[in-house]
């Protein structure tokens, strides 16, 4: 059964610095799917990033990255020079293969970014 | 098209009282997703659908509720005799169906059982 760990209390971070969000999961399944969502407190789910368990590199959009370490069964969220509108909960998400399976989450972790 | 597309985007309801939530897709996603979110809370997998059917129902937490999908598209989330510890946000998702396709999301139904 999958599994999505997000253990960190509530995270703060000065504008402009950069900040690590942790994700730790566990899938028995080869070929799997993680992605991360930022959800402000408007309360929209909005995609943020997609690393694949098969994907060589690093996934990257914009000022988000994702740190993967396959063998330590990681996938934590960078994101760097943050914004006050980076303030949010961030969430980890898994789907392993069968193209329609759920999406399973994680906890979520609280992200205030501070002036 | 437009995004995902959830109504009502509020509702009260009394205990006891049955209730229908609505989900319209983006175009041409098969896939088909109902999660809950409790305040402060992730969010809880209720059921997806493939098409018109529904693969996995797993989370669905009693059977008090019920969901359907019509003609590949709009999707109803029936809830009978609500109790107050249905009270959540009913969030909707739809997905091309590939494994590295991310869920696009509506906004939600906010439901209060008074």
């Amino acid at each position: 059964a999958q599994k999505i760990t997000q253990t960190q209390p509530g995270m703060f971070v000065q504008e402009k610095e950069a900040v690590t969000l942790d994700c730790t999961y566990d899938t028995s399944d080869p070929s799997y799917g993680l992605f991360w969502y930022k959800q402000p407190s408007s309360g929209e789910m909005i995609f943020l990033i997609y690393q694949g368990s098969y994907d060589q590199q690093n996934a990257t959009e914009g000022r988000y990255s994702l740190n993967f370490q396959k063998a330590r069964k990681s996938a934590n969220l960078v994101i760097s020079a943050s914004q006050l509108g980076d303030s949010a909960m961030y969430f980890c998400a898994m789907k392993d293969t069968g193209a329609n399976s759920k999406l399973t989450f994680g906890k979520g972790i609280t992200l205030s970014v501070r002036p | 098209g437009a995004g995902v597309s959830q109504s009502p985007s509020n509702k009260v309801t009394e205990k006891g009282k049955d209730v229908e939530l609505r989900c319209d897709p983006i175009s041409g996603h098969t896939a088909l997703y109902w999660y809950r979110q409790s305040l402060g809370q992730g969010l809880e997998f209720l059921i997806y659908f493939q098409g018109n059917s529904a693969p996995d129902k797993s989370g669905l937490p009693s059977d008090r509720f019920s969901a359907e999908r019509t003609g590949g598209s709009v999707s109803t989330l029936t809830i009978q005799r609500t109790q107050q510890e249905d009270s959540a946000v009913y969030l909707c998702a739809s997905s091309p169906g590939l494994l590295n396709s991310p869920l696009h999301f509506g906004n939600g139904t906010r439901l209060t059982v008074t």
